[in-house]
C-alpha cells in the first residue's frame, strides 16, 4: 500500500543553523503538502506543491517537489526557536479517494 | 483557525468500554477525517467521510466505527476500547477544493487503562 517515509525522525540544531527534512513516497503523488505541529498543538497547513520539480519559498522555508513526484524536502535557513515543532509531509495519491498519506514526521529542536 | 472542535478533549476509560469522540465543524466542509497520532507513526487515517452518511475506512480502521448524520458532526466510536487504542485523536476537515488543505481540530487525548 501507499507509504510515505520521512527522515530524519529527530533533529537537534543550534539556533542559526540550517535544517532539512526529506520525504519519500512509495508511489507517484499528485501533490504533496507540508504541515507543522507545535508541541502540544495540532498540525497546521504550511504549503502545497503540485508540479514536478516545483520549488516554493515562505520566508526562511524552502519547499521542493521532486521531478518524479515521489519525493519532497523542506529546508529551513537560519533556524529560530520559533521553528520548534514536528514537520509532516502528506501526499495525495494519483488514484483513489481524497485522502492524504502522512509521513512519520521530523521533530525539530532548536537549541538557543 | 477553522471552526472545528472536538469533545471531549481528554478522556480516561477502562478496557472493554465503548467510547465515542465527537468532531464538530462550522465550515460546512464536505470531507471529514479521523486520525490517530502515536510516537513514531505520525498521523494514521482511521475513517473518513465524503458526505452525510458516506464514510469509508482508512488504514487503521479495525476496532473503530464512525457515523455522520449531519454535515457538521462526525462521530468516532471505539466499540470496545483496548489499551492499544490509547492515543491522541485528531479530526480534520477540508472543502475538497483545488488546494484541499486539511484543517485539524485541537485533538482528544484518550487513555485506556
Amino acid at each position: 500500500g501507499q507509504q510515505v517515509m520521512q527522515i530524519p525522525q529527530y533533529q537537534h540544531v543550534q539556533e542559526g543553523e540550517d535544517f532539512t527534512t526529506y520525504c519519500n513516497s512509495s508511489t507517484t503523488l499528485s501533490n504533496i503538502q507540508w504541515y507543522k505541529q507545535r508541541p502540544g498543538g495540532h498540525p497546521v497547513f504550511l504549503i502545497q506543491l503540485v508540479k514536478s520539480g516545483e520549488v516554493k519559498k515562505q520566508k526562511r522555508l524552502t519547499f521542493q517537489f521532486g521531478e518524479a513526484k515521489k519525493n519532497s524536502s523542506l529546508h529551513i535557513t537560519a533556524t529560530q526557536t520559533t521553528d520548534v515543532g514536528t514537520y509532516f509531509c502528506a501526499g495525495k495519491s494519483q488514484t483513489g479517494a481524497n485522502n492524504l498519506f502522512f509521513g512519520t514526521g521530523t521533530r525539530l529542536t532548536v537549541i538557543p | 483557525d477553522a471552526g472545528i472542535t472536538q469533545s471531549p478533549r481528554h478522556k480516561v476509560t477502562e478496557t472493554g468500554t465503548p467510547v465515542t469522540l465527537r468532531c464538530h465543524q462550522t465550515e460546512n466542509h464536505r470531507y471529514m477525517y479521523w486520525y490517530r497520532q502515536d510516537p513514531g507513526h505520525g498521523l494514521r487515517l482511521i475513517h473518513y467521510s465524503y458526505g452525510v452518511k458516506d464514510t469509508d475506512k482508512g488504514e487503521v480502521s479495525d476496532g473503530y466505527s464512525v457515523s455522520r448524520s449531519k454535515t457538521e458532526d462526525f462521530l468516532l466510536t471505539l466499540e470496545s476500547a483496548t489499551s492499544s487504542q490509547t492515543s491522541v485523536y485528531f479530526c480534520a476537515i477540508n472543502s475538497g477544493g483545488a488546494v484541499y488543505e486539511q484543517y485539524f481540530g485541537p485533538g482528544t487525548r484518550l487513555t485506556v487503562t
